[in-house]
C-alpha cells in the first residue's frame, strides 16, 4: 500500500484558498489519489479523486504533480463549514480504503 | 435518497452484554463497509461485503465481533460479549457498483459506550 504523509494541522482564513498537501512518493501506476473529509461527529465524506490529471468538481480541485509523488487539494474559497479533518488516501480502484491521521484544517473568521 | 441509515445512533451497555448495530445501505449500492473510530486508533476498516458476500474481514478485532449481510438492504455488526475497549463510533458505508471508483457514502455512525 502506498503510504501518504500529510501535515497534522493547518489554518486558513475564511474566504481564502486552502491548499492541503499530500506526499505519496511510493504510489504505483494503477493507484488513485482520493480525498475525503470528516467534519466533527459526522461520517467521512468523499471529496474528489484523480489518477494523473488535475481534477475539479463543485467542492474542490486536485492538483497531482507530473511524477505523481505528491498532490494538493485546493478549497478555493474556504468557509467555516470546511473546518474538518482531511484525509489523503492512495488506493487501487475498488479496493478498500485505509484512512491515516489526516490534516486537521481550521478555518477562522 | 435518505443516505446510509444506521441504528441505533447511541448505545450504552454494560460489559458482557450483546450489542447489535444495524445498517441500511443506499439502494442500488453493492458494497458495504463497517468501520470503527477511536481517538487512539483512528478510523479502522473492520469488514466489507461485495454483493452481500464478505470479502475482507481482516480488520475484525477478534471472535467477539461478527458481521452479516443477509440481503442487499441490511447488515448487522454484532459484539458478543462486549467489553469497555469496544467503546467507539462505528460507521457503516456503502459504495455503488457503477463508476468503478472508491466513492463511499458514510452513515452518521453509532456511538457505542460499554461500561
Amino acid at each position: 500500500d502506498a503510504k501518504t504523509t500529510q501535515p497534522p494541522s493547518m489554518d486558513c482564513a475564511e474566504g481564502r484558498a486552502a491548499n492541503l498537501p499530500c506526499n505519496h512518493s511510493t504510489i504505483s501506476g494503477n493507484e488513485y489519489v482520493y480525498w475525503y473529509r470528516q467534519i466533527h461527529s459526522q461520517g467521512p465524506q468523499y471529496i474528489i479523486h484523480g489518477l494523473k490529471n488535475n481534477e475539479t468538481n463543485e467542492m474542490a480541485s486536485l492538483i497531482i504533480t507530473e511524477d505523481r509523488k505528491s498532490s494538493t487539494l485546493i478549497l478555493p474559497h474556504a468557509t467555516l463549514r470546511d473546518t474538518a479533518v482531511y484525509y489523503c488516501i492512495v488506493r487501487v480502484n475498488t479496493d478498500k480504503l485505509i484512512f491515516g491521521t489526516g490534516t486537521r484544517l481550521q478555518v477562522f473568521p | 435518497d435518505a443516505g446510509v441509515i444506521q441504528s441505533p445512533r447511541h448505545e450504552v451497555t454494560e460489559m458482557g452484554q450483546e450489542v447489535t448495530l444495524r445498517c441500511k445501505p443506499i439502494s442500488g449500492h453493492n458494497s458495504l463497509f463497517w468501520y470503527r473510530q477511536t481517538m487512539m486508533r483512528g478510523l479502522e476498516l473492520l469488514i466489507y461485503f461485495n454483493n452481500n458476500v464478505p470479502i475482507d474481514d481482516s480488520g475484525m478485532p477478534e471472535d467477539r465481533f461478527s458481521a452479516k449481510m443477509p440481503n442487499a438492504s441490511f447488515s448487522t455488526l454484532k459484539i458478543q460479549p462486549s467489553e469497555p475497549r469496544d467503546s467507539a463510533v462505528y460507521f457503516c458505508a456503502s459504495r455503488p457498483r457503477q463508476g468503478g471508483y472508491n466513492e463511499q457514502f458514510f452513515g452518521p455512525g453509532t456511538r457505542l459506550t460499554v461500561l
